[in-house]
């Protein structure tokens, strides 16, 4: 099955700087990645997503990369701000998989100011 | 749009009782929803694929006899896990996939959580 794998896991950035999150994939069928953010308690939050027919997508100062021949993706934060501290998720899902989503560990993002 | 509740938020049960969880997608129709479990600092484990008017799918090493799926509507699935254990304590999230074409790998979007413990 699939595996998405997460670095790092933790990532700490001084308010204004860019946070930067990869993340691998091993199934060279997947075709879908969301990010999604989750902070303490609460529901995980899509914050981004890209098909495996680009390889960029950038809503505001969100980002996500995508290199299918190297199966990894990447989430770019630019001009962080505290609120943007949360744990970040990646994943990974293909059609033929039932529309599982297979997640990364997650990042805990900390911007201090 | 595109909203997700689960009931109930919170719950607190004496070991050996069972507990069940509601799904609901309150603004679209969801032919399939997923049940996740996530443990403290730790990531969504899925559990099982639900779907409308079939049994749902369940992940290798969940028991499907404690861990109960319904999904007897588009807009809702429910989870009882039976005869709970201290174990079974956790942090329980249901996703919905919009009804869409058949095959496309699609946004999942994720209720609130229900965390359950048991003593």
């Amino acid at each position: 099955g699939e595996n998405v794998e997460q670095h790092p896991s933790t990532l700490s950035v001084q308010e204004g700087d860019s946070a930067v999150i990869k993340c691998t994939y091993s199934d060279s069928a997947s075709n879908y990645f969301p990010w999604y953010k989750q902070e303490l308690g609460k529901r995980p939050q899509l914050i981004i997503d890209i098909r495996s027919n680009v390889g960029e997508k950038k809503d505001q100062r969100i980002a996500v990369t995508l290199n299918k021949t190297a199966k990894h993706f990447s989430l770019h934060i630019t001009e962080t701000q505290p609120e943007d501290s949360a744990v970040y998720f990646c994943a990974g899902s293909f059609t033929g998989g039932g529309n599982k989503l297979t997640f990364g560990t997650g990042t805990q993002l900390k911007v201090e100011l | 749009g595109a909203v997700v509740s689960q009931h109930p938020s919170r719950v607190i049960c004496k070991s050996g009782t069972s507990v069940k969880i509601e799904c609901r997608s309150l603004d679209f129709q969801a032919t399939t929803m997923f049940w996740y479990r996530q443990f403290p600092k730790q990531s969504l484990m899925l559990m099982a694929t639900s779907n409308e008017g079939s049994k749902a799918t369940y992940e290798q090493g969940v028991e499907k006899d404690k861990f109960l799926i319904n999904h007897a509507s588009l807009t809702l699935s429910t989870l009882t896990v039976t005869s709970a254990h201290p174990e079974d304590s956790s942090f329980y999230i249901c996703s919905a996939r919009p009804l869409r074409l058949a095959g496309v790998a699609d946004t999942q979007y994720f209720g609130p959580g229900t965390r359950l413990t048991v003593l």
